[in-house]
């Protein structure tokens, strides 16, 4: 069955950088769009990127653009997520997801915590 | 960008009983738009996808229906396993958009 272990949360400070890491398994990885979404107690769930199968294409909310960068690795079965300037904002649970549209199968998440 | 409203926030209902959602959206999504549930310390998980659509394995007592502004997510005899937070999503138009939740209790 489908399987999706993040890992990379933590503490980190304003303007500070993580890269989130995403193991999957139990589909054929390549052939699927990925996505993150995040969590928040107060802003609910929000979308924070997608990567095509073949990563020919990659799209961001305004909110995250040009500070994470989305991309996969078809032959480790891994989708990754870097964040960099990171603000207090940015403090969710996020999940890697198989999907571009609706989302089919969440991991079971991983915390960013952003504060000084 | 498409700003989607459910109600009630809350919703109070017993085992057994009919349970219905509402999900509105700003402007049109046509029927791109989906179901999720959330039980306490989980992750979301799929459970009605183009308006209608039941994801796999989700049992027959979870229905949606709408198209443009308008969806209902129905579920016919809660179950205890249902008492849990629902949200909708467009995915009509960039960016997708969750709504804010809806809380079945009892």
């Amino acid at each position: 069955q489908v399987q999706l272990v993040e890992s990379g949360g933590g503490l980190v400070k304003p303007g500070g950088s993580l890269r989130l890491s995403c193991a999957a398994s139990g589909f054929t990885f390549s052939d699927y769009y990925m996505s993150w979404v995040r969590q928040t107690p107060g802003k609910g769930l929000e979308w924070v990127s997608y990567i095509t199968g073949s990563s020919s294409s990659v799209y961001y909310p305004d909110s995250v653009k040009g500070r994470f960068t989305i991309s996969r690795d078809n032959a480790k079965n891994s989708l990754y997520l870097q964040m960099n300037s990171l603000r207090v904002e940015d403090t969710a649970v996020y999940y890697c997801v198989v999907g571009g549209s609706h989302f089919d199968y969440w991991g079971p998440g991983t915390l960013v915590t952003v504060s000084s | 960008e498409i700003v989607m409203t459910q109600s009630p926030a809350t919703l109070s209902v017993s085992p057994g009983e009919r349970a219905t959602l509402s999900c509105r959206a700003s402007q049109s999504v046509s029927t791109n738009l989906a179901w999720y549930q959330q039980r306490p310390g989980q992750a979301p998980r799929l459970l009605i996808y183009d308006a209608y659509t039941r994801a796999t394995g989700i049992p027959a007592r979870f229905s949606g229906s709408g198209s443009g502004t308008e969806f209902t997510l129905t579920i016919s005899s809660l179950q205890s396993e249902d008492f849990a937070v629902y949200y909708c999503q467009q995915y009509n138009s960039w960016p997708q958009a969750f709504g804010q939740g809806t809380k079945l209790e009892i």
